[in-house]
């Protein structure tokens, strides 16, 4: 059965500084992998995804992620942060020939102004 | 319009009631989940219908009952409420099933007293 980590609970970055949300995952077979973002009493944000192809996929909002297959890695990563950056984000995973979707415990990104 | 839209917003009652939750989404997407955030935000798959066929059963209390009428819609039927049922209940739609970019509807928060 598939699974995914997110070893970090928060997240605290200052402004215009890059960031890095961490995310591991396992699966059996390929993987299909997915950040998500939730802001405050609000549903849950599709950002980007990896299927297949390059490395680097970049997403929503000028947040970018990239795939480490050898390192079983998909961390979320973004140039230069932005207080309204600030929300929770999930690392998703699915197994290739599974219709699950299974979410990470999330992180807390917090931006300093 | 809202794309995946829930109700009611926010659901109060007493333990051993029995309360539903709708769910709709206007995006022609065949596939619908249910998923549960418990109150540390772990987000918990529950349900799956693809066209108004059960595709995902996780293991789920069967007091929880989903119905989809059609595949724009898929309600949760949950029979004698629990403390522990409290959380908020995530409806997402899917182009197609495992497909991966979720449309979330924005919750319901249930509490059971």
């Amino acid at each position: 059965a598939q699974s995914v980590a997110q070893p970090e609970d928060q997240v605290n970055v200052a402004e215009g500084n890059p960031l890095t949300v961490k995310c591991t995952y396992s699966v059996s077979g390929n993987p299909y992998l997915f950040w998500y973002v939730q802001y405050p009493n609000r549903g849950l944000q599709f950002l980007l995804k990896y299927i297949t192809g390059d490395n680097l996929v970049k997403g929503s909002y000028g947040f970018e992620a990239e795939f480490n297959k050898s390192q079983t890695s998909f961390h979320l990563k973004k140039p230069s942060a932005l207080v309204s950056d600030s929300a929770l984000y999930f690392c998703a995973v699915r197994d290739w020939g599974d219709d699950k979707i299974i979410f990470g415990k999330g992180t807390r990104l917090h931006i300093l102004p | 319009d809202t794309a995946v839209s829930q109700t009611p917003k926010y659901l109060v009652t007493q333990m051993g009631n029995d309360k539903s939750i709708k769910c709709e989404q206007n995006l022609g997407h065949d596939t619908m989940y249910w998923y549960k955030q418990d109150s540390k935000k772990f987000l918990k798959i529950m349900f799956s219908y693809n066209n108004k066929e059960l595709i995902i059963n996780e293991t789920v209390p069967n007091r929880f009952s989903p119905k989809s009428p059609d595949k724009a819609h898929l309600n949760l039927h949950i029979n004698s409420l629990e403390l522990g049922d409290s959380a908020v209940y995530f409806c997402a739609s899917n182009p197609r099933p495992g497909g991966g970019k979720l449309f979330f509807g924005s919750g319901t928060q249930l509490s059971v007293l």
